[in-house]
């Protein structure tokens, strides 16, 4: 399996309040990404990563912010989170930005 | 702007039938396809791959899928399934760019394999 570690696993939220989640890799990958998996609509693409400090958004990127200031770690955070963005979210990595290689998710729940 | 289209959502099958998940992409470019399966409370798992080259492609499972450009699609297929293949699968497609590529995936909705005995 690809080196990635994603925290936390599972988080319950509320409303309004601030949420970060982590993805960490160990394979040294140039691009990362967030994805958000809903029933009914696949994954979506949230944001991307092609470098160090260098990001974009993708398909859905309201609601959400990223940072990555090492190779290894992507952050992905809710500014203010809200019950729409319960949804579980898988971060990927590539090497050359061909196959991805998906962690194991983070299940978020805001109530 | 590019889409995925999987045509079923679900697909009931006996174990050692035959299956084929049905997967269709919109672009106006060459692409990338990819077929990952997702089992129950996992991630996913790259499957299989189209980048170039032969338009028939394999996995290690037994599962393998055909690239048709003028059909635009990429259909999966296994000739004999077993209960181990339940899971969802979900076919994906990106545009390349050269040394540009940024692997930015479009998802189809996903279609949940149920291999009965």
């Amino acid at each position: 399996d690809a080196g990635i570690t994603q925290s936390p696993r599972h988080k319950v939220t509320e409303t309004g309040t601030p949420v970060t989640l982590r993805c960490h890799q160990t394979e040294n990958h140039r691009y990362m990404y967030w994805y958000r998996q809903d029933p009914g609509h696949g994954l979506r693409l949230i944001h991307y990563s092609y470098g160090v400090k260098d990001t974009d958004k993708g398909e859905v990127s309201d609601g959400y912010s990223v940072s990555r200031s090492k190779t290894e770690d992507f952050l992905l955070t809710l500014e203010s989170a809200t019950s729409s963005q319960t949804s579980v979210y898988f971060c990927a990595i590539s090497e050359r930005g061909t196959e991805a290689f998906f962690g194991q998710g983070t299940r978020l729940t805001v109530v | 702007a590019q889409s995925v289209t999987q045509l079923d959502s679900q697909v009931p099958v006996f174990e050692e039938a035959p299956v084929e998940l049905r997967c269709n992409y919109s672009s106006s470019v060459s692409v990338y396809l990819f077929w990952y399966v997702q089992y129950p409370n996992q991630g996913l798992q790259l499957l299989l791959k189209y980048l170039s080259g032969s338009t028939l492609v394999e996995s290690i499972n037994g599962f393998e899928a055909e690239f048709n450009k003028s059909q635009t699609s990429f259909h999966l297929r296994k000739p004999s399934v077993h209960i181990s293949d339940t899971a969802e699968y979900f076919c994906a497609v990106s545009q390349p760019h050269g040394s540009s590529n940024t692997g930015k995936l479009i998802f189809g909705q996903g279609t949940t394999l149920q291999v009965k005995p």
